[in-house]
């Protein structure tokens, strides 16, 4: 695609219950990123996806986070049992190929944990 | 690692004022630096970024920042602001680093009053 997107643009849901977001990245675009926005903060690093290399995970914040990347392309990012402080938009950047090239977002999606 | 500071969180201007939002960054090398803006509901939008060579750099928007090494800064500029410049402002740095290279500071809120 043009950009890169990401669904749901919006998502409640109730507390305990599991949530998965999907990023669509610019194709072509190896590199993808994970990012959280609580209301009001800046962006915080969740996740790092680059080419076939492991991922790196030191931005999630529990056990209860996990993303993959499928072939190299879409990424999924799960939350379990969700609790309201997960409430935030969560933000999905792709580069080219990684390191300190230009990150493109995605619109974001705004999670409501009730 | 690096670091970034922004040391204003909010800042007011009138329509048609000049407006400066500074930017602070700590790397031991020469550093990627990279501006972006978030218009409410929105995911970031690249305004400008240095690499290397003229240390002023020029935006879209009408937006300038200027790099100084000495002062470890990357102050963007505009000389008239518009109201639809109204959004949330993000410098970042990034490095060579695997994984989290991208380091954004906590954003400054910008208001235009008419």
């Amino acid at each position: 695609g043009a950009g890169v997107s990401q669904s749901p643009s919006n998502k409640v849901t109730e507390k305990g219950k599991d949530v998965e977001l999907r990023c669509d990245p610019i194709s072509g675009h190896t590199a993808l990123y994970w990012y959280r926005q609580s209301l009001g903060q800046g962006l915080e690093f969740l996740i790092y996806f680059q080419g076939n290399s492991a991922p790196d995970k030191s931005g999630l914040p529990s056990d209860r986070f996990s993303a993959e990347r499928t072939g190299g392309s879409v990424s999924t990012l799960t939350i379990q049992r969700t609790q309201q402080e997960d409430s935030a938009v969560y933000l999905c950047a792709s580069t080219l190929a990684g390191g300190r090239e230009t990150q493109y977002f995605g619109p974001g999606t705004r999670l409501l944990v009730l | 690692a690096q670091s970034v500071t922004q040391p204003d969180i909010h800042i007011t201007v009138s329509e048609g004022a000049s407006l400066e939002l500074r930017c602070n960054y700590s790397y031991g090398a020469t550093p990627y630096l990279f501006w972006y803006v978030q218009s409410p509901g929105q995911g970031l939008q690249l305004l400008l970024k240095y690499f290397s060579g003229d240390t002023l750099v020029q935006g879209i928007k009408g937006f300038e920042a200027e790099f100084k090494r000495s002062q470890s800064s990357f102050n963007l500029r505009k000389p008239s602001v518009h109201w639809s410049d109204a959004a949330e402002y993000f410098c970042a740095v990034a490095s060579d680093n695997y994984g989290q290279n991208f380091v954004f500071g906590p954003g400054t809120r910008l208001s235009v009053l008419p």
